[in-house]
């Protein structure tokens, strides 16, 4: 099965810097991508997503680049800001009812 | 997206007990999932909630222990059966809520203690 793996598992930055999360996965059959942004008790919630047909997203301060050849996605966050704090989980799925493989998350802490 | 719903949102329960956790959802949604998130971990998948038909288990997971119910396509409910202390976690729902859409949305969960 796929095995999706994330890096860092911490990471902090100052307010304003720019922060990015990889993760990497096994399974070329993988085609579609999305993270989500997991608050202290809180649901995860989706932020943002790629299929394999594209190979870059920008939705405001975040963006999210595909590799294929190489197997590996990244999260970008510009302008970080204390709100940004919160853990990130990548996954891959094979499409569409198939179910999500995640990474191992990020806890993400902005200093302000 | 669709609104899910979780009950209970927390509980806690005695070892040897069972506790069913239910997932409404306010539309009908073709795929429902369940997964399991223990303390500063990652979201395991236990099983796809199958609308009139037994669910599909991940390995490490069997009917005995978890049997899910589907009836229909708004709702699901998840048994944790026979419980001890590892069962402790966060079980949550999520949905595919349009179809032929990819994208999964989750309830807002179900953190269980085990004493």
């Amino acid at each position: 099965g796929e095995n999706v793996e994330q890096h860092p598992s911490t990471l902090s930055v100052q307010e304003g810097d720019s922060a990015v999360i990889k993760c990497t996965y096994s399974d070329s059959a993988s085609n579609y991508f999305p993270w989500y942004k997991q608050e202290l008790g809180k649901r995860p919630q989706l932020i943002i997503d790629i299929r394999s047909n594209v190979g870059e997203k920008k939705d405001q301060r975040i963006a999210v680049t595909l590799n294929k050849t190489a197997k590996h996605f990244s999260l970008h966050i510009t302008e970080t800001q204390p709100e940004d704090s919160a853990v990130y989980f990548c996954a891959a799925s094979i499409g569409t009812g198939n179910q999500f493989y995640f990474g191992t998350g990020t806890s993400l802490t902005v200093i302000p | 997206s669709a609104v899910i719903s979780q009950k209970p949102s927390r509980d806690i329960c005695q070892r040897g007990t069972s506790l069913t956790i239910q997932c409404q959802v306010d539309s009908q949604v073709t795929m429902m999932f369940w997964y399991r998130q223990q303390p500063g971990q990652s979201l395991t998948l236990i099983a796809t909630a199958n609308q009139g038909s037994e669910a599909t288990y991940e390995s490490g997971f069997v009917i005995d222990k978890f049997p899910i119910s589907r009836p229909n396509l708004t709702f699901s409910t998840l048994t944790v059966s026979n419980m001890s202390p590892e069962d402790s976690s966060i079980y949550l729902c999520s949905v595919n809520d349009l179809a032929g859409a990819e994208t999964q949305y989750f309830g807002p969960g179900t953190r269980l203690l085990v004493l």
